[in-house]
């Protein structure tokens, strides 16, 4: 497997622009994740989904942030409008199970610059 | 609410020193902790699990210890290597249950040379 699949790895925007950020989970995979890292606060989750239905939201900041999981292979992040403080690496990570053995894989991550 | 702390912020070491890194918990009511490692510009990569009724986990050179009584963790990194430098990062999974999200350090980060 190729493991986790992120796209774009860079993105620079102006402020105001819609962003979206892609992920592909590893297959098989019944939960997937959305990180954020920032060096002021460290890795964040922002959502998590299991078998395409989110399950906590609680970590998106705010209502500028949304995300969906059309399908067991796809998930976006999307920010609509970016600001610069959403400057930060996004990583999607996924596992099979959240049982007590079971890691979860992470993405590349995508860089985000918002001008 | 819990908090993970890892402490030194980063680390340089010359090549074959011994090593430990330290994460500190406040709730010792945990289901697992984990380390991982990250590379610069990479994502994460797990490196030991350690379940809430273990003392240790062994990986080669990587041995991590769990006291959660005292809410620590120690990874040690015998005979270091300059391919070892990378940020490392403990994550605690409060509990069982699917809410139960892992909580992250804020990593340190090692630098091995030569």
């Amino acid at each position: 497997d190729a493991g986790v699949i992120q796209s774009p790895r860079h993105e620079v925007t102006e402020m105001g622009q819609e962003v979206t950020l892609r992920c592909k989970p590893i297959s098989g995979h019944d939960y997937l994740f959305w990180y954020r890292q920032t060096m002021m606060r460290g890795l964040e989750l922002l959502i998590y989904f299991n078998n395409n239905v989110p399950i906590d939201d609680s970590g998106m900041p705010e209502d500028r942030f949304s995300a969906k999981m059309p399908n067991a292979s796809f998930s976006t992040l999307k920010i609509q409008p970016s600001e610069p403080r959403d400057s930060a690496v996004y990583f999607c990570a996924s596992t099979p199970r959240l049982g007590g053995t079971d890691t979860q894989y992470f993405g590349p991550g995508t860089r985000l610059t918002v001008l | 609410k819990q908090e993970v702390t890892q402490i030194p912020a980063a680390l340089s070491v010359p090549e074959g020193e011994n090593l430990v890194l330290n994460c500190s918990f406040t709730d010792s009511a945990i289901y697992n902790l984990q380390w991982f490692r990250q590379d610069p510009g990479k994502g994460l990569t797990s490196l030991l699990l350690i379940q809430s009724s273990q003392r240790e986990q062994t990986s080669g050179r990587l041995n991590a210890s769990l006291d959660k009584s005292s809410g620590r963790s120690t990874l040690y990194i015998a005979a270091s290597q300059p391919g070892d430098s990378a940020t490392y990062l403990c994550a605690v999974r409060p509990g069982m249950h699917n809410t139960d999200k892992l909580i992250f350090g804020t990593g340190t980060r090692l630098q091995v040379f030569p």
